[in-house]
Order: structure tokens, then sequence, then C-alpha cells
């Protein structure tokens, strides 16, 4: 157990819904990453928050947005809902968001767009 | 950009084998390496990291090498078990700590 957890641990919508996925950090870590794991893509960096703000940005598109509450839990949000955007979504949590701290992950949301 | 490549599998090996998972990187200035073991229906977990040319990483009897003159760090294990059936990801963090690469996992299955 990483102490990082995920929910809803899995989530089936239609084509054009938009979701919430909620992730809770490791105590102390202060750190939030967001993934999305596909067949086809691999894993993706999609974003992370330090603290409570951006900082920095990967693959993630403009119908997707997070944020990092007070309490250092993080919400994804995925508007407008594709086929294509059916993928294992992982949260990761570090200490202070460092190039070399080791990321802990949840154990996913899967996301199931019919 | 940054990337990172890894041996594409799946690989099948007998118990007590020998293992290799190649991984090669492109990237500027001199970033964190990191691999992750993803086990059947669980989050990844960090296997072993290097964090600047020559270290090596080893955890669990497993063991890689940033080597910065070749661009890899290739996982080994010199005696693989039924438990260490699983997916393995090589990954990379910029210098700035700002962005992160994955490949794309290789799975590993070891028979008895």
């Amino acid at each position: 157990d990483s102490g990082v957890t995920q929910t809803p641990k899995h989530l089936i919508t239609a084509t054009g819904q938009r979701v919430t996925l909620r992730c809770s950090p490791r105590s102390g870590d202060l750190s939030v990453y967001w993934y999305q794991q596909s067949l086809d893509q691999g894993l993706q960096f999609l974003i992370q928050y330090y603290n409570g703000e951006e900082r920095a940005k990967g693959n993630i598109l403009e119908r997707f947005s997070a944020q990092q509450f007070p309490d250092l839990h993080s919400e994804l949000n995925l508007s407008s809902l594709e086929l294509g955007d059916s993928a294992l979504y992982f949260c990761a949590s570090s200490a202070r968001g460092g190039a070399q701290e080791t990321q802990y992950f949840g154990p996913g949301t899967r996301l199931l767009v019919l | 950009g940054n990337s990172v490549t890894q041996m594409e599998g799946p690989v099948t090996l007998s118990e007590e084998a020998f293992l290799t998972i190649n991984c090669t990187y492109t990237a500027t200035g001199y970033p964190s390496l990191f691999w992750y073991v993803q086990y059947p229906g669980e989050g990844l977990q960090l296997l072993l990291k290097a964090t600047k040319a020559d270290d090596k990483g080893s955890n669990k009897g497993f063991e890689a090498t940033y080597r910065k003159e070749t661009t890899s760090f290739h996982l080994e294990k010199g005696s693989v078990q039924v438990s260490d059936s699983a997916v393995y990801f090589c990954a990379l963090s910029d210098q700035t700590g700002n962005q992160f690469y994955f490949g794309t996992g290789t799975s590993l299955t070891v028979i008895p």
C-alpha cells in the first residue's frame, strides 16, 4: 500500500459527459501528479501540482483540468469525454516534487467511455 | 525532446534465469532515471533509481547502472522468481523536475 488513495476505482460514462477523479496523497507529501495509461499511448504525464499551485504540465488536453486543494487532495476533471479518453488514470505523490524524488502511485481509476 | 525507449515485450523466462530489460533515453542535461514495477491490478511502485552518471541503483536483486556515455539504464537480475512477474517501466525525470517520461513497459512472465 503506497498511501495514495484514488476514488472511484471504476467509472463508466457516456461520450460528452464530465467526470471528476479524486486523489489523496501520502501523508506529508506536498506534490501530486496525474498520469494517463492507455494501451496505445502508454503512461503519459498530464500535470503536476505542488502545495496547491500548478508546477508542470505534460500532455494534458484542454478538455481536462485539475486542481489541488488546501488539504492537498487533488481532483482531475475530464469534460466533453470521447471514446479515446477511456484509460487508467493514476495519481502519484512525492514529498516536494523534486526531480530525484520517488513518486508513490495510487491504484488508479479505470475510466470507460461508451 | 526527452524520451525513453525500452525493450518491447512480452518476455517469458524460466525461474532462475538471467533477466535483462534494455532502456535507453534521450535527454538534455542530467536527468534522474528510475525503474518502476506494476504488479497485476496495482499502481506502479519504485523498484530502483539513479540520479547521476555511473550511479548504480539496486533493490530486491535487481540492478541498473546510469550510463551517460551510452544513454542507457538497463535493468538486470541474476535469478528471476515467479513473484517477479509484472510489468516494468523505465522512467526519466528531467533535471528541472518538471517533466516525466515513461517507457512503454515490458511485461515479464516467469514460469516455474
